[in-house]
């Protein structure tokens, strides 16, 4: 497609409950990345990929995120064991080149309660 | 450490009363500044990029403009429809691909 699609829209979760985020990037661009927006906007970079390779995970917090890029298949985001501080805004985002600009999905909100 | 810091927080305009905004970074290295633009609700959606000290670039009321230290999002008689939070980022040359953001400037515009 033309935009980057996120689903679901909303996401609410018990403490301790897993959570799993979708995204499709726009047709075409081989590099997808995942960021946190969390209060005052402040993003925070979780991983990158370039096609189904991990491109950067440092962002990551590898105990309980995992994230994954499958050929024919929308990209993921799981958060194993949700704390209440995993509560954010979860964007996606796709760009056709190492350094082409990066064009954001609508973002999936996630509550842990 | 690389950092992008935005200012002011927050900016009310009158429609028609022209203003700037301003991201400045500390980087190693810069590839490229990014200008987006947020409204609620929403993903960033892109406006502007820049890759050298000296590029300028425009759309509508809005001019991007790049120095080596700073970055001038100015907005020209501006309407109620341009508020929003605008969003810098900027993709460096250290580390590998991703962008390091600002926190943002919040503009009212009001009519």
């Amino acid at each position: 497609g033309e935009e980057v699609a996120q689903t679901p829209k909303h996401l609410v979760r018990g403490e301790g409950q897993k959570a799993k985020l979708y995204c499709a990037p726009i047709k075409g661009h081989s590099y997808v990345f995942w960021y946190q927006q969390v209060l005052k906007n402040e993003f925070k970079f979780l991983i990158s990929f370039q096609n189904e390779n991990v491109f950067d995970e440092t962002g990551m917090p590898k105990e309980r995120f995992s994230a994954k890029c499958l050929p024919n298949s929308p990209c993921s985001l799981e958060i194993q064991a949700t704390k209440l501080e995993d509560s954010a805004v979860y964007f996606c985002a796709s760009s056709g080149g190492f350094l082409e600009t990066q064009y954001f999905g609508p973002g999936t909100r996630l509550l842990v309660l | 450490e690389d950092q992008v810091t935005q200012s002011p927080e927050a900016l009310r305009l009158q429609e028609g009363e022209s203003s700037s905004l301003n991201c400045s970074y500390t980087v190693s290295g810069l590839r490229g500044l990014f200008w987006y633009r947020q409204d609620p609700g929403k993903g960033p959606e892109f406006l502007f990029t820049l890759y050298s000290a000296g590029e300028e670039k425009e759309k509508e009321r809005l001019k991007a403009t790049l120095t080596k230290k700073e970055s001038f999002l100015h907005i020209t008689a501006p309407k109620p429809e341009d508020s929003a939070t605008y969003l810098c980022a900027v993709h460096t040359t250290s580390g590998t691909y991703k962008y390091i953001f600002g926190t943002g400037t919040r503009l009212k515009v009001l009519a």
